[in-house]
C-alpha cells in the first residue's frame, strides 16, 4: 500500500462545477496535510493547509480533514478554466520525518 | 511578496559534464530542502539543511551529487559527473517552524525549479 495514495485522473469537470480531489494516507500519526498546485512545467504552488479534523475554507478552495478515516480532501467550487493543473496531497507523518507526497490528481475544467 | 529564488531555471548539459544549481531562500527561513521532481511523480526529497547543517540526505546519491549551505542562508546543489538519467525538475523549497495548538508545523514554499535536460 503506497503510503499517500491520489487517483491520477485525469478528472474532468464543466466550468463552474465543484471539483472534489481526494487523497488517503496510511500512517495514522500523521500531522498536518497539504495541498499543491503544479502547472505543467511549473514548480508546486501551496494552496492549502489543514491540522485538525474538519473543514477550512480559503476563497473557492475548502480542505476536508477525516483522521479516523485517513483521508483529506480538496474541494475547487465555481472551477475556473484556469484550476487545470496537477493537485499534489503531501502529509507530514510527524517525529521530524519529511513529507510524504501523493503522484498528483490531474483535474481540467472544460469552458 | 517573500520568494524562493533559483537559478538557472533551465539548464541543458551533457553527460559527463558538471552542473550547479543555486537557491536562495525566503528571508527569516532556517529550513531549505533540495527535491527532483521527474514528470508523472512527487518530489523526491534529496537533502534537507536546517540552517548549515544537514538533517537528511539519505536519498541524495552521494557518488555524484553533493549540498552545502556554508552560511546558513543560500545554497548549492551540484552533480558530477551528470548523467543521463538525472534529467528531471531540481526544486528548492523553504520553511519555518511555528508553533499552533501546542504542536510544531511548518509550511514549505517552492521556488520556480531548474529543468535539468542530460544529452
Amino acid at each position: 500500500q503506497k503510503e499517500v495514495e491520489q487517483n491520477s485522473g485525469p478528472l474532468s469537470v464543466p466550468e463552474g462545477a465543484i471539483a472534489s480531489l481526494n487523497c488517503t494516507y496510511s500512517d495514522r500519526g500523521s500531522q498536518s496535510f497539504f495541498w499543491y498546485r503544479q502547472y505543467s512545467g511549473k514548480s508546486p504552488e501551496l494552496i492549502m493547509s489543514i491540522y485538525s479534523n474538519g473543514d477550512k475554507e480559503d476563497g473557492r478552495f475548502t480542505a476536508q480533514l477525516n483522521k479516523a478515516s485517513q483521508y483529506v480532501s480538496l474541494l475547487i467550487r465555481d472551477s475556473q478554466p484556469s484550476d487545470s493543473a496537477t493537485y499534489l496531497c503531501a502529509v507530514n507523518p510527524g517525529n521530524n520525518r519529511k513529507l510524504i507526497w501523493g503522484l498528483g490528481t490531474s483535474l481540467a475544467v472544460n469552458p | 511578496e517573500a520568494e524562493v529564488a533559483q537559478s538557472p531555471r533551465y539548464k541543458i548539459t551533457e553527460k559527463s559534464q558538471a552542473v550547479a544549481f543555486w537557491c536562495d531562500p525566503i528571508s527569516g527561513h532556517a529550513t531549505l530542502y533540495w527535491y527532483r521532481q521527474i514528470l508523472g511523480q512527487g518530489p523526491e526529497l534529496l537533502v534537507q539543511f536546517q540552517d548549515e547543517s544537514v538533517v537528511d540526505d539519505s536519498q541524495l546519491p552521494k557518488d555524484r551529487f553533493s549540498a552545502e549551505r556554508l552560511k546558513g542562508v543560500d545554497s548549492t546543489l551540484k552533480i558530477q559527473p551528470a548523467e543521463l538519467g538525472d534529467s528531471a525538475m531540481y526544486l528548492c523549497a523553504s520553511s519555518f517552524n511555528y508553533g499552533l495548538a501546542g504542536g510544531i508545523y511548518n509550511e514549505q514554499f517552492f521556488g520556480p525549479g531548474t529543468r535539468l535536460t542530460v544529452l
